[in-house]
């Protein structure tokens, strides 16, 4: 069975940039999840999505983030504009249901300069 | 946002050694409580999942506890090898399907 696919593994962009990072959950997983790791720190929640609904944002900074889902598969996260605090490892988790154990892919290490 | 807390953050052991640390979480509103292995460059690997007060699990050389009533975990690793070397991280999650993360205790296991 395939795991949860990420994509880039690594960025660097420059700070006002725009960037998006991509995911593909473990195929007839329904949940999908997005998670920010800084440095030192555990993974964070930014946004849970239940098909194609995004069911928790309350983390989410919409000034600059956005995520979409829109056939309840794959998901895109995007940043415009990029912050030199956005640097950290973006984190994709996909599980078949909600309160089941979550599948992480490798992340995207983001690096603003 | 739930507060989990690792201890060590860090720490160093002899290969053919045995260690454990710990998790610490609220332990109001609980469902489950994961452990997951993450290996730099790879995905967090999950490793446990409990649920139950008193629940042990064991993988291989890694086993882990549960107490409910009053809010750890701890995780054991017996006989430590190289390819145990990792940020072992954990993970309480309660009913409103909210996971809340520790830091993680990163274990370097010497040769």
């Amino acid at each position: 069975e395939a795991g949860v696919v990420q994509s880039p593994r690594y960025k660097i962009i420059e700070k006002k940039q725009p960037v998006a990072f991509w995911c593909n959950p473990i195929s007839g997983h329904n949940t999908l999840y997005w998670y920010l790791q800084n440095l030192g720190q555990g993974p964070e929640l930014l946004i849970r999505y239940e098909n194609e609904e995004a069911v928790d944002d309350s983390q989410l900074p919409k000034d600059r983030f956005s995520a979409e889902r829109l056939k309840g598969v794959d998901s895109t996260l995007k940043i415009q504009p990029a912050e030199l605090g956005d640097s950290a490892v973006y984190l994709c988790a996909s599980s078949p249901a909600g309160l089941a154990e979550q599948y992480f892919g490798p992340g995207t290490r983001l690096t603003v300069t | 946002i739930l507060n989990v807390e690792q201890s060590p953050q860090s720490l160093h052991v002899q290969e053919g050694d045995s260690t454990n640390f710990t998790c610490s979480f609220p332990s109001s509103n609980f469902y489950a409580l994961h452990w997951y292995r993450w290996e730099t460059a790879k995905s967090p690997e999950a490793l446990f999942v409990m649920t139950l007060n008193g629940d042990e699990k064991k993988k291989g050389r890694i086993s882990a506890t549960l107490n409910t009533k009053e809010g750890y975990s701890y995780l054991y690793i017996k006989g430590s090898q190289p390819e145990d070397s990792a940020t072992y991280l954990c993970a309480c999650l309660l009913n409103d399907y909210k996971l809340s993360f520790g830091a993680g205790t990163t274990v370097t296991v010497r040769a």
